[in-house]
């Protein structure tokens, strides 16, 4: 079955940065386009970020495009999201999902304060 | 981008009624191929979202029939026919045709 897991949320100062990873299995993960979506604490869901099945092409929220980099490593299962210039907004559960967001992860925290 | 507005934003329900949630999108989710980019996902108390609805009205494998999927254009709707205790959370349409993709702001589904 589709397990999606992600990893490398934590506290991080206003400024700093922080890498998520999500180890995906279950299904053919090159052949599939990935997304990050967040959530803040009580608040709805947020699209931020996706990369075709092979990465040549991504797209970003607003919010984050200049700040935020998506990418993937097809020979190891993987997608990542590399988050520079954090700012206390930023703060959230970030899922990634496969493409059309059929299915998710379990999301990993990320908090930006200082 | 595209503006996806939900109604209402909180709905009491009784066990065993029906329910019903609304969608409202700024731009037409009709595509080229003929096909409706219009998703609903449920999002139940402590857990990840899930998708519950593809393109307008095809329920994902092992979701129950009581829910339903309508609409056309920029109108969509949410049926549940008889609500049930584990149906609780929030709901949510999404659009997946224009970039950036956008969510309703959540409808929240409790039990009277």
């Amino acid at each position: 079955q589709v397990q999606l897991v992600e990893s490398g949320g934590g506290l991080v100062q206003p400024g700093g940065s922080l890498r998520l990873s999500c180890a995906a299995s279950g299904f053919n993960f090159n052949g599939f386009g990935m997304h990050w979506v967040r959530q803040a604490p009580g608040k709805g869901l947020e699209w931020v970020a996706f990369t075709r099945y092979d990465g040549s092409n991504e797209f970003y929220a607003k919010s984050v495009k200049g700040r935020f980099t998506i990418s993937r490593d097809n020979s190891k299962n993987t997608l990542f999201l590399q988050m520079d210039r954090l700012r206390a907004d930023d703060t959230a559960i970030y899922y990634c999902a496969k493409t059309p967001l059929d299915y998710w992860g379990q999301g990993t925290q990320v908090t930006v304060s200082s | 981008d595209v503006l996806m507005t939900q109604s209402p934003l909180s709905l009491p329900v009784t066990l065993g009624q029906p329910a019903s949630i609304s969608c409202r999108s700024s731009q037409s989710l009709v595509y080229s191929d003929g096909d409706t980019y219009l998703d609903w996902l449920h999002q139940g108390p402590g857990q990840s979202p899930r998708r519950l609805i593809y393109k307008l009205s095809n329920r994902d494998s092992g979701v129950p029939d009581r829910f339903s999927g309508s609409g056309s254009g920029t109108d969509f709707t949410l049926n549940i026919s008889r609500v049930e205790a584990e149906d609780v959370g929030v709901y949510y349409c999404k659009q997946g045709i224009h970039w950036p993709w956008t969510f309703g702001q959540g409808t929240k589904v409790e039990i009277k």
